[in-house]
């Protein structure tokens, strides 16, 4: 079945570096991709997603490429600021199973230090 | 536009007491319908889902119990809660194949 893996965490930067967080997935047909962001205390957003190889999907400065010859979705952002820390999920739609249901990464957690 | 509504935001109970968790929808029809549970403020455990009124799926045996008495409505309940139940649930719902999941604010449950 379907499954993403992304990167342990926890990781910390200093407030306008760089950003990479690493996905991977394994699928069969066509999966859309999807990166949530979750804040302290609260539920899950949708970040940004692609539905298509070669899509970027791209919000609030962050930006992820469906890589199908790679079978990746790399989160990436080129200055982060304090407010962006928060457990960062990478997620992909499943295989039939569930109805619908997508199947997430474990979350990598990203403290920015001013 | 579609809301999801999760409540209450936070709860804490005694063991061996019941639970009901509700999660409402508005602005869509017979959405897909999912309860979670993340342990340790990280992974999601899908719980239950539900594609119609009164049709529930459990993906993990356990405690825990879920009913869909109408179409925008999603109640997570107990008859007895356990430690182990304690954590942060999320009610989530979903559009057609493909669309992305939309998740509510969460009930942070600790059981005492």
């Amino acid at each position: 079945g379907n499954s993403v893996t992304q990167m342990e965490g926890p990781v910390t930067l200093s407030e306008e570096a760089f950003l990479t967080i690493n996905c991977t997935y394994t699928a069969t047909g066509y999966p859309s991709l999807f990166w949530y962001v979750q804040y302290p205390g609260e539920g899950l957003q949708l970040l940004l997603k692609a539905t298509k190889a070669d899509d970027k999907g791209s919000n609030k400065g962050f930006e992820a490429t469906y890589r199908k010859e790679t079978t990746s979705f790399h989160l990436e952002k080129g200055s982060v600021q304090v407010s962006d820390s928060a457990v960062y999920f990478c997620a992909l739609s499943g295989d039939g199973g569930s109805q619908g249901n997508l199947i997430f990464g474990k979350g990598t957690k990203l403290s920015v230090k001013p | 536009s579609q809301t999801i509504h999760q409540w209450p935001a936070t709860l804490v109970q005694p063991v061996g007491s019941p639970l009901s968790l509700e999660c409402t929808v508005e602005g869509t029809s017979n959405p897909n319908l999912y309860w979670y549970r993340q342990a340790a403020g990280r992974g999601l455990q899908l719980l239950f889902y539900s594609v119609g009124i009164g049709q529930i799926s459990s993906e993990v045996p356990q405690n825990l119990s879920a009913s869909r008495p109408q179409d925008r409505q999603f109640i997570l309940s107990s008859k007895k809660l356990l430690l182990s139940d304690s954590g942060f649930y999320l009610c989530a719902w979903k559009g057609p194949i493909n669309s992305p999941l939309h998740f509510g604010n969460g009930t942070r449950l600790t059981v005492t």
